[in-house]
């Protein structure tokens, strides 16, 4: 059973740049969720999809924005960097089971750094 | 809203002595709650829930937590430290709907010989 995967591992931009960040679910979960964990501090919760739908939205600006595709990958657009945007940004699945038991299994994440 | 407060950002163990890791949430429905672990450079990976079945949780790596809702209180033990548990540790609170979650800000726990 493959676990989830991000890409890239490590990033760097420049104020101003947009990024992609880019999921692939664990097999058989159709649900994932976007995590920003800036250093020394736990994660925070970005949004989640749901079969293709946004399905929660944390307290993130606009320029956040994500897509899920019909495989169940996922990715994270952020426009307009600023440098508290230079976090671990974490990808999560889920079976999708609607209930608050939903185990979350986390990718390794991936490094932005905004310059 | 849901919160969890972790108490103590940094927790230092004997090889071989209790690890005692607080959590304290706040929750206006009953709660589900989780432990996570963060190794240097990787994702983080479930180490128990709670999920009403049981007050007492069994984890992995010989960790468990106990659910106190006298004390709002799912504090994670170990009964004794091995030099691998050294990692961050991250308590969290689901929102009773598709399991999203709100994470403490964390415990790194640092083991010594």
């Amino acid at each position: 059973e493959t676990g989830v995967t991000q890409s890239p591992t490590h990033l760097i931009k420049t104020r101003g740049q947009q990024v992609t960040l880019r999921c692939s679910s664990q097999s058989g979960h159709n649900t994932v969720s976007w995590y920003q964990q800036a250093l020394g501090q736990g994660p925070q919760f970005i949004f989640q999809y749901y079969r293709e739908e946004e399905n929660g939205r944390g307290n993130f600006p606009p320029r956040f924005s994500g897509l899920q595709f019909p495989n169940y990958s996922s990715e994270l657009n952020v426009n307009a960097l600023e440098l508290d945007d230079s976090a671990l940004y974490l990808c999560a699945s889920s079976k999708g089971t609607g209930g608050g038991t939903d185990t979350q299994y986390f990718g390794p994440g991936t490094r932005l750094t905004v310059l | 809203a849901q919160s969890v407060t972790q108490l103590g950002s940094h927790v230092s163990v004997s090889e071989g002595a209790l690890v005692l890791l607080r959590c304290n949430y706040s929750s206006s429905v009953p709660p589900y709650l989780f432990w996570y672990v963060q190794y240097p450079n990787q994702g983080l990976q479930l180490l128990l829930k709670y999920t009403s079945a049981a007050t007492l949780v069994k984890g992995i790596n010989g960790f468990e937590a106990e659910f106190k809702k006298s004390e709002t209180s799912f504090h994670l033990t170990k009964p004794s430290a091995h030099m691998r548990d050294a990692a961050e540790y991250f308590c969290a609170v689901s929102d009773n709907s598709w399991g999203k979650l709100q994470f403490g800000a964390g415990t790194q726990v640092v083991v010594t010989p």
